[in-house]
């Protein structure tokens, strides 16, 4: 069966500090990988995905990056840290125009 | 451009009732509809798919219905329990493409 891992759980990082999230995806091959952020009391923003190592698309210009080394692999990276960066970060996997499957989150603040 | 509605935001029924959570799309094109569950701090839990080419869905307790022509899909919920209060999260996704539409959701709060 297919697991998903999100690290680390919660993560507090003063303004300006730089960040990097990792997801990894168990049991399946070849996946379009996603980041989501949901912000206190809204919906979930798409900020990246990726349909194949080193293709990464992005979907909010912001101080934002992400990146795909290897097949199973989503990372979330920033160089300096905003306010306005707080909020729970979901990575998902899925097959194109299938179900989609989410890992646990980050809770992220930005003090 | 596709987008996707949730009435109401917020709904509290008593232990044993049936409900029913909506979800409405503005467009009507072939797309596959996904439920989710998300308890507070957690991650979404997927809970039904239905394809652009089928009516419904059910697992359990739930029954996901989809109808094209009128640009809804419905979650229906028997016999609800206090451990079904949770946050349901509607998708659309266009078969062959990669982005998933959210609807903000319905809080649902299941009282004892």
């Amino acid at each position: 069966s297919q697991t998903i891992h999100q690290w680390p759980a919660t993560l507090v990082q003063p303004v300006g500090s730089p960040l990097s999230l990792e997801c990894t995806v168990e049991g399946t091959s070849n996946p379009n990988l996603y980041w989501y952020r949901q912000a206190a009391g809204r919906g979930l923003q798409l900020l990246f995905y990726s349909v194949g190592i080193g293709q990464i698309s992005s979907e909010v210009p912001q101080n934002l990056s992400a990146s795909r080394p290897q097949d199973r692999q989503f990372i979330l990276s920033s160089k300096k840290l905003l306010l306005s960066d707080s909020g729970f970060y979901l990575c998902a996997w899925g097959q194109t125009g299938f179900e989609q499957y989410f890992g646990p989150g980050t809770r992220l603040t930005v003090t | 451009k596709q987008e996707v509605t949730q009435i109401p935001a917020a709904l509290s029924v008593p232990e044993g009732e049936n409900l029913v959570l909506n979800c409405s799309f503005t467009d009507s094109a072939i797309y596959n509809l996904q439920w989710f569950r998300q308890d507070p701090g957690k991650g979404l839990t997927s809970l039904l798919l239905i394809q652009s080419s089928q009516r419904e869905q059910t697992s359990g307790r739930l029954n996901a219905s989809l109808d094209k022509s009128s640009g809804r899909s419905t979650l229906y919920i028997a016999a609800s329990q206090p451990g079904d209060s949770a946050t349901y999260l509607c998708a659309a996704v266009r078969p062959g493409t990669y982005k998933y539409i959210f609807g903000t959701g319905t809080r649902l709060k299941v009282l004892a």
